[in-house]
């Protein structure tokens, strides 16, 4: 899989969009983009994933660069309950394949 | 969307006795489930790929006959503790595998938190 890179930690304020980025300059051509969120003592959540299009769907956007290397995550109108850790994971699929979880970003959506 | 549950969802045992933990795919078939662990601000860490039908695949540095897992039909996979330790105490999360768009979903449970005294 390859390796994502993300920031530590971002802030946000209530009803702003919130925009969470993820490197991932190595990854191939079969690996998909999947975003994963984890609010306090609560499994994960699956929020979106893409190939090479941008996606869309009730929860965000996906933004995909077009040489793949970096993507971003979009929430469009952020609420505290959005507050948790994001998790950006680089992955083939069609194999059911194990996720590797790195360090995500921590948002923070305060008033 | 999918739903995953786990049983039970906390649980406090003694050092030296046995936990279960049962993962459910409450509303789809999963032929693969995957165990993770989770320490205290850290990242999950996938600790074994479990297919139903047969044995367990151990990440490493995961011992096979100290986690047993058990994935005995399409809806239902089973962690078991052995001779639990204090060091054992941690977050236990399962995640299912399904069909989706554009390939498979994984969906996660709420996670069994493990306190070993």
């Amino acid at each position: 899989d390859a390796k994502t890179t993300q920031p530590t930690s971002m802030d946000c304020a209530e009803g702003r969009a919130a925009n969470l980025p993820c490197n991932h300059s190595t990854i191939s051509g079969n690996e998909y983009v999947y975003w994963y969120r984890q609010i306090h003592s609560q499994g994960p959540q699956y929020i979106i994933h893409g190939l090479k299009n941008n996606e869309t769907n009730e929860m965000a956007s996906l933004i995909i660069t077009e040489d793949r290397k970096s993507s971003t995550l979009i929430l469009p109108h952020a609420t505290l309950r959005d507050t948790a850790v994001y998790y950006c994971i680089a992955d083939t699929t069609g194999t059911a394949s194990k996720l590797t979880f790195g360090t995500g970003t921590r948002l923070q959506v305060t008033l | 969307g999918a739903v995953v549950s786990q049983h039970p969802s906390r649980v406090i045992c003694k050092s030296g006795t046995s936990v279960k933990i049962e993962c459910r795919s409450l509303d789809f078939q999963a032929t693969t489930m995957f165990w993770y662990r989770q320490f205290p601000k850290k990242s999950l860490m996938l600790m074994a790929t479990s297919n139903e039908g047969s044995k367990a695949t151990y990440e490493q540095g995961v011992e096979k006959d100290k986690f047993l897992i058990n994935h005995a039909s399409l809806t239902l996979s089973t962690l078991t503790v052995t001779s639990a330790h204090p060091e054992d105490s941690s977050f236990y999360i399962c995640s299912a595998s399904t069909p989706g768009q554009g390939g498979y979903e994984q969906y996660f449970g709420p996670g069994t938190r493990l306190t070993v005294t």
